[in-house]
């Protein structure tokens, strides 16, 4: 299976500030996914990050707040700009595990970002 | 407007009794569905999956039914271990969108 390591694991962020998160994966993938978990909500979809072009956003998130990096194969940011404490949330990347052919989708460990 | 359901959000069950988790979807054009386990402060881990022209799947201890006509799923964990608490979510696909359940939290008491 692919392995993602995600950083920050967690932050404490002043509101009105910007947190860039990074997704590093051991092996190349063509679709990256950012996905956020609202506290007793479940994983919402934010964006999928395609190498060489623009992502491709969920009905609800835009660029401006939650712009999206994917300089290459293996490695992908999501910022979360302008921050206000509604965006207290944990943040996951995720791939896709080609090899087993499964829908079995590789998370990262997740940022849990607290804006107060 | 929320597709897939898991109304129980948390349940306990004793060490090496049956532990059932549900399901509930809404849309039948969902062809594939997944259950993630997840523990605190990590990322969800893939646990077992099912196609939707299937009714059931086994993976040692843990087995994935599928009745489509009730469009409701469910993990049987047989037997449960204290290392099977956690939060477990589980995902219908559709085309590549995936859908999430809120999560039921599980606990098995030794």
């Amino acid at each position: 299976s692919a392995v993602i390591s995600q950083k920050p694991s967690r932050d404490i962020c002043q509101r009105g500030t910007s947190l860039t998160i990074q997704c590093q994966v051991d092996s190349q993938v063509t679709m990256m996914f950012w996905y956020r978990q609202q506290p007793g909500q479940s994983l919402t979809l934010i964006a999928t990050a395609n190498q060489g072009s623009e992502a491709t956003y969920e009905s609800g998130f835009v660029i401006d707040k939650f712009p999206i990096s994917r300089p290459n194969l293996t490695f992908s940011t999501l910022t979360v700009s302008n921050m206000s404490p509604e965006d207290s949330s944990i943040y996951l990347c995720s791939v896709e595990d080609t090899g087993r052919g499964d829908y079995g989708y590789t998370f990262g460990s997740g940022t849990r970002l607290t804006v107060v | 407007d929320q597709q897939v359901k898991q109304n129980s959000p948390s349940l306990s069950v004793q060490e090496g009794r049956i532990s059932i988790l549900n399901c509930d979807y809404t849309n039948s054009m969902f062809d594939y569905f997944l259950w993630y386990k997840k523990y605190p402060a990590e990322g969800p881990t893939f646990l077992i999956s099912i196609s939707s022209i299937k009714d059931k799947n086994e993976d040692g201890r843990f087995t994935v039914f599928l009745n489509k006509s009730a469009k409701h799923l469910s993990l049987h964990i047989v037997p449960s271990q204290p290392g099977d608490s956690a939060v477990y979510f589980c995902a219908a696909v559709f085309g590549n969108q995936f859908y999430f359940g809120t999560g039921t939290s599980l606990t098995v008491i030794p």
